[in-house]
């Protein structure tokens, strides 16, 4: 059966740190994939892209890798905010018909002071 | 604000009322989505809308019927919902045929089936 996981449903870390989430997907082969921020009661806000063909995209404290090989994303913020906590979500885009983006569970990251 | 605007923000229905949620964008993007976003559940796709085509997912159930009569507009008709219909409602657009295609989504609508 098609899957995707992200490694935990919560991550907890102290300011400063770096947060890594994980997001690994079975028997699909995505062109992109894509991050995504959620905070309560709002709609998903985008924050990153990947091509299939890159392996690591950066964009001011973000870093995403892509390994098509592993079938494995991951997410990197560096110097961690409180600001940061919110949840985040993996969505695959399997280019078909309307950009159809399918969605992991997501995990939540609370990083506190 | 994503440029995606959805109203009600908060609805409470009977399962035997009609209701209907709107979504607008003002991104000129020619794709829509209705997405459903359960507690613990990952966001399900329901509707497409790509270059005014609907693409269907199968498994939506027909009390719930989508209205799309512009690429700026889109429309989620209730009817005869059930309890564990009550969710979060998203909208989303993106502009196809562009590389990357990420979506901008609504603030939601919190929707409480009684």
């Amino acid at each position: 059966s098609q899957k995707i996981e992200q490694n935990s449903e919560a991550l907890n870390i102290q300011e400063g740190k770096t947060a890594t989430l994980t997001c690994n997907y079975t028997n699909y082969s995505p062109a992109y994939l894509q991050w995504y921020r959620q905070d309560p009661g709002r709609g998903p806000v985008f924050l990153l892209l990947i091509r299939e063909n890159e392996k690591e995209k950066r964009k001011e404290r973000l870093k995403v890798t892509f390994d098509t090989t592993l079938k494995q994303s991951l997410f990197h913020i560096t110097a961690s905010q409180p600001a940061d906590s919110a949840t985040y979500l993996c969505a695959l885009d399997m280019r078909t018909a309307g950009t159809a983006l399918i969605f992991g569970k997501g995990t939540t990251l609370s990083v506190s002071s | 604000e994503t440029g995606v605007t959805q109203t009600p923000r908060h609805l409470v229905m009977g399962m035997t009322n009609k209701k209907s949620l709107k979504c607008e964008q003002h991104l000129g993007h020619n794709a829509m989505y209705w997405y459903k976003q359960s507690a613990k559940k990952p966001l399900e796709l329901m509707f497409v809308y790509s270059l005014e085509e609907r693409v269907e997912n199968n498994s939506v159930p027909s009390r719930f019927s989508p209205e799309c009569p512009n690429s700026s507009h889109l429309f989620l008709h209730l009817h005869t919902l059930q309890p564990e219909d009550s969710a979060l409602y998203l909208c989303a657009s993106s502009q196809e045929k562009r590389e990357g295609g990420e979506q901008f989504f609504g603030p939601g609508t919190r929707l409480t089936v009684l």
